[in-house]
């Protein structure tokens, strides 16, 4: 049972170039959420999905899209990067809202 | 707007020596106040869960307790494998899709 598994883990990205990060869970959980974490700033939320097919804002989308076209999976875009995308990214799930699941992250630098 | 306010920054104990760490919080209607523990380079780890004041929860040497504006973690004779940053979140009632909002988190350090 690998719970939630995000890829990659590191990533280095010219200003302006795109990616998209994966993230996958095996819990059959309904409720899927992309944070960024920030020294001295906390986990905000980017964009959460409330199930397949749907996706939402949360605190901090500039910059950033989302799709949510499988259940298990849920893939965080950014079109064309900028260094105050410099952040370490984490996956969540949760069933129905409560107790989230994180992955492991993945450290991202623009430069 | 919910808040969460964590201290200490940092806690350095030596083994053996108990302490508690502090969550206070603002929030429009608690549904839920959970706790994380982050080793370094990993993500969070779910530890506990209060629902109302008054609840505790206990896992090993980690107690968890809830006021009306406040949580705290108690670690009681705590080992060096306890060192990590442990995190507090709250969930609104009548958020409809669980997001939480962090607190920036306690540094703890536990010495051999």
């Amino acid at each position: 049972n690998a719970g939630v598994t995000q890829t990659p883990k590191f990533r280095v990205l010219k200003t302006g170039q795109s990616m998209t990060l994966l993230c996958a869970q095996d819990m059959n959980h309904e409720y899927m959420y992309w944070y960024r974490q920030d020294p001295g700033m906390g986990l905000r939320l980017i964009h959460y999905s409330v199930g397949e097919g749907t996706t939402a804002k949360g605190e901090v989308p500039d910059g950033y899209n989302v799709s949510r076209l499988k259940k298990q999976n849920f893939l965080l875009g950014l079109e064309s990067a900028a260094p105050s995308q410099t952040s370490v990214y984490f996956c969540a799930s949760s069933y129905r809202g409560f107790e989230a699941f994180f992955g492991q992250g993945t450290r991202l630098t623009v430069v | 707007e919910d808040q969460v306010t964590q201290s200490p920054e940092a806690l350095r104990l030596q083994e053996g020596e108990s302490s508690s760490l502090n969550c206070s919080y603002t929030v429009s209607g608690l549904r839920g106040l959970f706790w994380y523990r982050q080793d370094p380079g990993k993500g969070p780890e779910f530890l506990f869960t209060l629902y109302s004041a008054g609840e505790e929860k206990e896992k090993e040497r980690l107690k968890a307790t809830l006021t009306k504006k406040e949580s705290f973690l108690h670690i009681t004779a705590p080992k060096p494998e306890d060192s990590a940053t442990y995190l507090c979140a709250v969930q609104a009632r009548g958020t409809s899709y669980g997001k939480l909002t962090f607190g920036q988190g306690t540094i703890l350090t536990v010495h051999p």
